[in-house]
């Protein structure tokens, strides 16, 4: 059965300061992964990573996959109250009879205080 | 452009009832997908229509079903709501799926009392 764990659960930090978000599969016709914020219902998309080592960035989020160990990382630096969210993995499938779907993780609760 | 439209917003039904959700698609998207939101399971994923065909339908019973339209708009029916239904239903729109990033809507809450 897929599987998609995300870690950890949930997140307390302070404004300012830097977390890592950590997400890992084990799925067949691997095609991409996804991470999503969700602050209140839709989720809104952030990054579609497909190949190992190379980083996306978007202002202070970065991303990378690691095809090989089969995990991904989310890094959000000098956090801010706005950031908190539910951040979600999700893998996407190149075919077989999961084309089409999203398989998603837990989710990683983050509160950041001022 | 429009984002991913669903409605209602939110809906409150007794057991036993049976209700639509209605989804429409970012003008141009062909994929349509619909996840199942709840606090113990997460989102699991329900189905998913393109161009008007299923192409894949996720372990939920057949109390739950869906269909797209010749314009993309999908719907998803629940028949004989139980209590357990209770979730946020929301859906996704994408060009083809997998090859491109999925925009989700800001989904249906629905209560069943």
């Amino acid at each position: 059965e897929d599987k998609v764990v995300q870690s950890p659960l949930s997140l307390v930090v302070h404004e300012g300061d830097t977390v890592t978000l950590n997400c890992s599969y084990e799925v067949t016709n691997f095609r991409s992964l996804l991470w999503y914020k969700q602050e209140k219902k839709a989720p809104t998309f952030l990054f579609m990573l497909t190949s190992s080592g190379i980083e996306k960035k978007s202002g202070r989020l970065s991303s990378i996959l690691d095809k090989k160990e089969l995990f991904s990382i989310l890094n959000i630096t000098a956090t801010q109250t706005g950031d908190s969210a539910i951040y979600l993995c999700a893998v996407s499938y190149a075919g077989g009879t999961s084309y089409g779907k999203l398989t998603f993780g837990q989710g990683t609760i983050l509160t950041v205080h001022p | 452009k429009a984002g991913v439209t669903q409605t209602p917003r939110y809906l409150i039904k007794t057991r036993g009832q049976q209700v639509t959700l209605s989804c429409s698609p970012i003008s141009g998207h062909r994929s349509v997908s619909w996840y199942q939101q709840t606090p113990g399971q997460g989102l699991q994923f329900l189905f998913e229509y393109f161009s008007e065909t299923q192409r894949n339908k996720g372990n939920f019973p057949g109390r739950f079903s869906g269909r797209q339209f010749s314009n993309s708009r999908s719907e998803m029916n629940v028949s004989t709501l139980e209590l357990g239904d209770s979730a946020l239903y929301l859906c996704a729109s994408s060009w083809t799926g997998a090859d491109y990033g999925y925009t989700f809507g800001s989904g249906t809450r629905l209560t069943v009392v």
